[in-house]
């Protein structure tokens, strides 16, 4: 399986400002990555996929880059509403994996 | 609109066998496949399994001997059935649509399984 290790486990950080995740894979995933928020008690809402693409409706403050085995996501001028859970996942290869988690703070 | 909803027991014995039902409405499961992800309480998500738009399905190899994923498209609804559950099955089971190609792009509210006697 590919495992897909996700950093930092938890991040704080102040209203407005540029906060980066990262997420590492175990083998090259060829861009077949996806970015996922979750709120408490909610389910995940699709971010962005194929590494870079914005999902329909996703503010544009969110972004994805990276390719090979190392992606990131980038959240600009944080707002409160982006205070949630972060999660990657490959879909490149059965069984499809996710990161575990990035818990977003505010500072 | 596109909506997936989960339903099931909340608690489970330990052995027994856990059966939920995933109600769609606003697309076909003809032309999407549906999947089962699950999330123990505090922790990661899990991808449990899926079926496929033409019926053919795909199992978590940790869980392909205890899962069965099946659906009925005249009633728009996917199931999963789990057998000899075992207090590490205790999650929030969510189901959610791949649209012909990934990843996930709707998801369930969610459902909260215990296996506790």
């Amino acid at each position: 399986d590919i495992q897909m290790t996700q950093s930092p486990a938890s991040l704080s950080a102040s209203l407005g400002e540029t906060v980066t995740i990262e997420c590492r894979a175990s083998e090259d995933i060829y861009n077949g990555l996806a970015w996922y928020q979750q709120k408490p008690g909610k389910s995940p809402q699709l971010l962005i996929y194929n590494a870079n693409s914005l999902h329909t409706g996703v503010p544009s403050r969110f972004s994805g880059s990276g390719s090979g085995t190392q992606y990131s996501l980038k959240i600009n001028s944080l707002q409160s509403e982006d205070v949630a859970s972060y999660f990657c996942q490959q879909y490149y290869d059965y069984p499809w994996t996710f990161g575990g988690g990035t818990k977003l703070e505010l500072k | 609109q596109v909506q997936l909803k989960e339903s099931g027991p909340g608690l489970v014995q330990p052995s027994q066998t856990l059966s939920l039902t995933c109600t769609v409405s606003g697309f076909s499961l003809t032309s999407n496949s549906v999947h089962w992800v699950r999330q123990p309480p505090g922790k990661g998500l899990e991808w449990v399994g899926a079926i496929w738009s033409g019926g053919s399905t795909d199992y978590n190899s940790a869980l392909k001997s205890r899962l069965s994923i099946s659906r009925d498209t005249s009633k728009s609804q996917v199931f999963l059935k789990m057998n000899s559950l075992q207090t590490e099955d205790t999650a929030i089971y969510f189901c959610t649509r791949v649209p012909g190609y990934p990843p996930f792009d709707y998801w369930g509210q969610g459902v909260m399984v215990t296996v506790s006697s």
